[in-house]
C-alpha cells in the first residue's frame, strides 16, 4: 500500500512570512495526526484528526498555526506568520483509526528552514 | 508531567556488540509502548510495541524490548548490532489515544 505523502520535502523561508504543508494519509486511515520535530528532540503533537474533525490540537499554537482536513483525507497545516523557532521537521502520521492500539505511520517530512 | 525519557543520546558501538537502549515513561494506569526507527533519509516506521501480555517483545530485525511495569522502563535491546542499525530510535508512549516520543538515541555502528 501507498505510504503517508508529504509536499513539500522542504521549504526555506524569512521570518514573518507564510508557509503551508500539505499531507496525504494512507487510503482508509480515519486519523490524522500533525508533529512537530525540532533538531535534537522528540516528535511533539501538534493536532490530531478524527476524519475531518479536531480531536486533540493542546499543543498547536494558535495565533500562527493552523490545519485543516476538510474531506476527511488530505490535510494541510499553515503557519502564518513564521517565527525563527519554527524551525523544524513536521511529520504527518495516519492510523486506521483513534486508540492507543493503532499503529501510527509516519510520512517523510518536510523540514522547514525560517531565517 | 507525562514524559518518556531516553538516557543516551548518542551511542557508538562496534559491529556484532550488543545493545541496549534505556526509555522510562512517567505515566501511571495503562500504556502502550513503542520503538520507531528512523534510518537515514528515511521516515520514521515501527520496531516493536508492546500492549498486554507477555512483558518481552520481539520487533523486526532482531530488536526485541522488554516491559518493566515496576521500573517504568521499556528497554530495546539486540544481541550483535550490524552496521545497518545505524539510525536515531524513539521510544514512544501511548495512553488515552495521547503519544509522547522520548528525544531519540543516535546510534552509530562502526563497521
Amino acid at each position: 500500500e501507498a505510504g503517508v505523502a508529504q509536499s513539500p520535502r522542504y521549504k526555506i523561508i524569512e521570518k514573518r512570512q507564510s508557509v503551508a504543508f500539505w499531507c496525504n494519509p494512507i487510503s482508509g486511515h480515519a486519523t490524522l495526526y500533525w508533529y512537530q520535530q525540532i533538531l535534537g528532540q522528540g516528535p511533539k503533537l501538534l493536532i490530531q484528526f478524527q476524519n475531518n474533525g479536531v480531536v486533540d490540537d493542546s499543543q498547536l499554537p494558535k495565533d500562527r498555526f493552523s490545519a485543516e482536513r476538510l474531506k476527511g483525507v488530505d490535510s494541510t497545516l499553515k503557519i502564518q506568520p513564521a517565527k525563527l523557532e519554527d524551525s523544524a521537521v513536521y511529520l504527518c502520521a495516519s492510523s486506521y483509526e483513534r486508540g492507543r492500539h493503532n499503529e501510527q505511520f509516519f510520512g517523510p517530512g518536510t523540514r522547514l528552514t525560517v531565517l | 508531567a507525562q514524559s518518556v525519557s531516553q538516557h543516551n543520546h548518542h551511542v557508538i558501538l562496534s559491529e556484532a556488540a550488543s545493545l541496549e537502549l534505556g526509555c522510562n515513561y512517567s505515566y501511571g494506569g495503562t500504556v502502550n509502548l513503542f520503538w520507531y526507527v528512523q534510518y537515514p533519509g528515511q521516515h520514521l516506521q515501527l520496531l516493536l510495541k508492546y500492549f498486554s501480555g507477555d512483558p518481552l517483545v520481539k520487533g523486526i530485525k532482531g530488536f526485541e524490548a522488554e516491559f518493566i511495569k515496576s521500573k517504568f522502563s521499556f528497554n530495546l535491546r539486540k544481541p550483535s548490532v550490524q552496521w545497518s542499525d545505524t539510525a536515531e530510535y524513539f521510544c514512544a508512549a501511548n495512553r488515552d489515544d495521547k503519544i509522547i516520543f522520548g528525544k531519540g538515541t543516535r546510534l552509530h555502528i562502526l563497521p
